[in-house]
């Protein structure tokens, strides 16, 4: 069974830079996207960005700039760092997994997730 | 970037109802759509991939259907524990996934 178990500071003034990890449990790195999805308060999903096993990254235009995802296959563990950060950043994140469809027009579908923390900006 | 759009915003219904969930593209995507659950203070759960795809555990009372732009999620015979958010997600237009804004199942 897949687990993904996130941890990071949840209490962030602003312009510092946001650090979340995401251990990831009972399988192995390759032949999967590993992506960070973050959800403000009472409001929709958005995809931040994602890494494979390789390190190749891929992240979301609007966030790009501020955006880092690394990986380390040895410890099983992907990070999330997102700097100067506002209070529009405030939000929870969650890591997931995306695994490629075989079917129709392709993509991926996240079919594990972290159990989510919240960050919170405020001066 | 492909905006994905869901209707109604809110739903209410009773349990047994059969309750249907629209959600369109701004674009064609052909069938690369997935559909999520989410309860409150919890996790987003897949419950559909690539349209009509259910995910293992799923309850076959789960169905989607659709492709190009229009696409819809289907419970038949609703249950207490389906009351929830649902949002659909494309993955057509890879790696900038987009996700529809979400709808809330509530009890009537």
């Amino acid at each position: 069974q897949v687990q993904l178990q996130q941890w990071g500071a949840g209490l962030l003034k602003p312009s510092e830079t946001l650090s979340l990890t995401c251990s990831v449990n009972g399988e192995s790195f390759s032949g999967y996207y590993w992506t960070w999805i973050r959800q403000p308060p009472g409001k929709g999903l958005e995809w931040i960005g994602e890494i494979n096993h390789s390190g190749s990254t891929n992240f979301n235009p609007s966030l790009k700039s501020r955006v880092t995802i690394s990986i380390d296959t040895s410890q099983n563990h992907f990070s999330l760092n997102l700097s100067s950060v506002t209070a529009a950043d405030t939000a929870v994140y969650y890591c997931t997994r995306g695994r490629l469809t075989i079917f129709g027009g392709g993509g991926y579908y996240f079919d594990y997730w972290g159990q989510g923390t919240l960050a919170t900006v405020s001066s | 970037d492909i905006q994905m759009t869901q209707s109604p915003s809110s739903l209410s219904a009773s349990v047994g109802d059969r309750v249907t969930i629209t959600c369109r593209a701004s674009q064609d995507i052909s069938t690369s759509l997935n559909w999520y659950q989410q309860k409150p203070g919890r996790a987003p759960k897949l419950l559909i991939y690539s349209t009509s795809n259910l995910q293992s555990g799923v309850p076959s009372r789960f169905s989607g259907s659709g492709s190009g732009t229009g696409f819809t999620l289907t419970i038949s015979g609703l249950q207490p524990e389906d009351f929830a958010s649902y949002y659909c997600q494309q993955s057509y237009s890879t790696p900038l996934y987009t996700f529809g804004q979400g709808t809330t199942l509530e009890i009537k």
